[in-house]
């Protein structure tokens, strides 16, 4: 498809499981941004993959969570043992690089809604 | 660090009325800053950006001016329609050493109604 894809769209967990997002990114956007939404709250930032640079994790709540991408392709953003404050739509974003400083907008997915019981 | 501040929701108005939401950032470089909307049960996309200063930002009839002086980036549109109804998020994208670091306000809800 045309934009950036993410699966599952909903996924119910119970607490203390593990659980693995997936992230299509468009083709040939290098970088990638992974990006938690809680209820009724902003944006708070996670990881950022940017071709085969070190990804800056610095936006990683808990040791429980990782991300893996490969080369430029799909990324999978793993929680595990979940918490119930881990409810949240996770959402992934892509883009070129810039060759200027800053210049490239992001393209998002749906997001997947994660429910912990 | 850098950071960016919006003015907080919800924020009601009737249609054809003025629209302002407030942004303002603080910034040690030289940011690029957007407003991106997220429309009901659809994902964020950029609705404007503007890449330097004085630089004015605009789509669908929404407008945003770089200010460096005042380091705010405003969001206006001059007559809402019940179909802006959505969460308006004001972003700061910087470099920090190799990083494109992209950061979000905490998203101002607009409704709008006939």
């Amino acid at each position: 498809g045309a934009g950036v894809s993410q699966s599952p769209s909903n996924k119910v967990t119970e607490k203390g499981k593990d659980v693995e997002l997936r992230c299509d990114p468009i083709s040939g956007h290098t970088a990638l941004y992974w990006y938690r939404q809680r209820l009724g709250q902003g944006l708070e930032f996670l990881i950022y993959f940017q071709g085969n640079s070190a990804p800056d994790k610095s936006g990683l709540p808990s040791d429980r969570f990782s991300a893996e991408r490969t080369g430029e392709s799909v990324s999978t953003l793993t929680i595990q043992r979940t918490q119930q404050e881990d409810s949240a739509v996770y959402l992934c974003a892509s883009s070129f690089n810039p060759t200027g400083p800053n210049n490239s907008p992001l393209h998002f997915g749906n997001g997947t809604r994660l429910t912990v019981t | 660090g850098d950071s960016v501040t919006q003015m907080e929701g919800p924020v009601t108005l009737s249609e054809e009325a003025f629209l302002t939401i407030n942004c303002t950032y603080t910034a040690t470089g030289y940011p690029s800053l957007f407003w991106y909307v997220q429309y009901p049960g659809e994902g964020l996309q950029l609705l404007l950006k503007a890449t330097k200063a004085d630089d004015k930002g605009s789509n669908k009839g929404f407008e945003a001016t770089y200010r460096k002086e005042t380091t705010s980036f405003h969001l206006e549109k001059g007559s809402v329609q019940v179909s802006d109804s959505a969460v308006y998020f004001c972003a700061l994208r910087y470099r920090d050493g190799g990083y494109n670091k992209l950061i979000f306000g905490a998203g101002t809800r607009l409704a709008v109604h006939p």
